[in-house]
């Protein structure tokens, strides 16, 4: 079975800096590209960050870029999130979600993990 | 101000069908890039409930369809249910973004 579990996410203060994961299982993780979604409260989805299967390629949404970095380590099957420079506007959950082989669709998705930023 | 817009909300009684518009742009919908939509319960991970357009994931009723036409896609929901009241989202690939895109997401009310 296909799982993905998100951790780390908690309490920090604006301008500070917070390592979120997302352990995967049930899959040959390696094979898979993968990103971070986020839902700020009461709004919408928003997609933040991609990386390949290879950890070769990253993308990022401009409202994030140059503070956080997506990275991977196929050996412990497990993506991560550095989030640096919080801002309240960060405050959210934030979702690990897989890219379905071939496709474009995000077939799998973790159940998330809050980030409050707030002093 | 979400790339994609979809309805706020909307509604129907049980039994009824339901329709959710999504309508994007020439660098995503317009582009030829597929549509896919996803169902968010409160608490629980989001679901994808079709992809490519018009294609269910093994496990999701064919009450559930969707269409595109252009710059814009559509999902129809058959026969409401009660547990159908949920947050619904289209997403598509932005070529001009080099990511994914959302809708702002749409409330179902079953009445």
């Amino acid at each position: 079975e296909v799982q993905l579990v998100e951790s780390g996410g908690g309490l920090v203060a604006p301008g500070g800096s917070l390592r979120i994961s997302c352990a995967a299982s049930g899959f040959i993780f390696s094979r898979y590209e993968m990103n971070w979604v986020r839902q700020a409260p009461g709004k919408g989805l928003e997609w933040i960050s991609y990386i390949s299967s290879s950890g070769s390629t990253e993308y990022y949404a401009d409202s994030v870029k140059g503070r956080f970095t997506i990275s991977r380590d196929s050996a412990r099957n497990s993506l991560s999130l550095q989030m640096n420079t919080l801002r309240a506007e960060d405050t959210a959950v934030y979702y690990c979600a897989r890219v379905k082989s071939g496709g474009l669709d995000f077939d799998y998705w973790g159940q998330g993990t809050l980030v409050t930023v707030s002093s | 101000q979400s790339v994609l817009t979809q309805p706020p909300s909307v509604s129907g009684a049980p039994g009824q069908r339901v329709t959710i518009s999504c309508s994007g742009g020439s660098s995503n919908i317009g582009a030829g890039y597929d549509v896919h939509w996803y169902q968010l319960l409160p608490g629980t991970a989001p679901k994808l409930l079709i992809y490519d357009n018009t294609n269910r994931p093994s496990g999701v009723p064919d009450r559930f369809s969707g269409s595109k036409s252009g710059t814009s896609a559509s999902l129809a929901i058959t026969w409401l249910q009660a547990d159908d009241e949920a947050d619904y989202y289209c997403q598509a690939y932005d070529r001009s973004l080099s990511g994914w895109v959302f809708g702002g997401g749409t409330k179902l009310t079953v009445l």
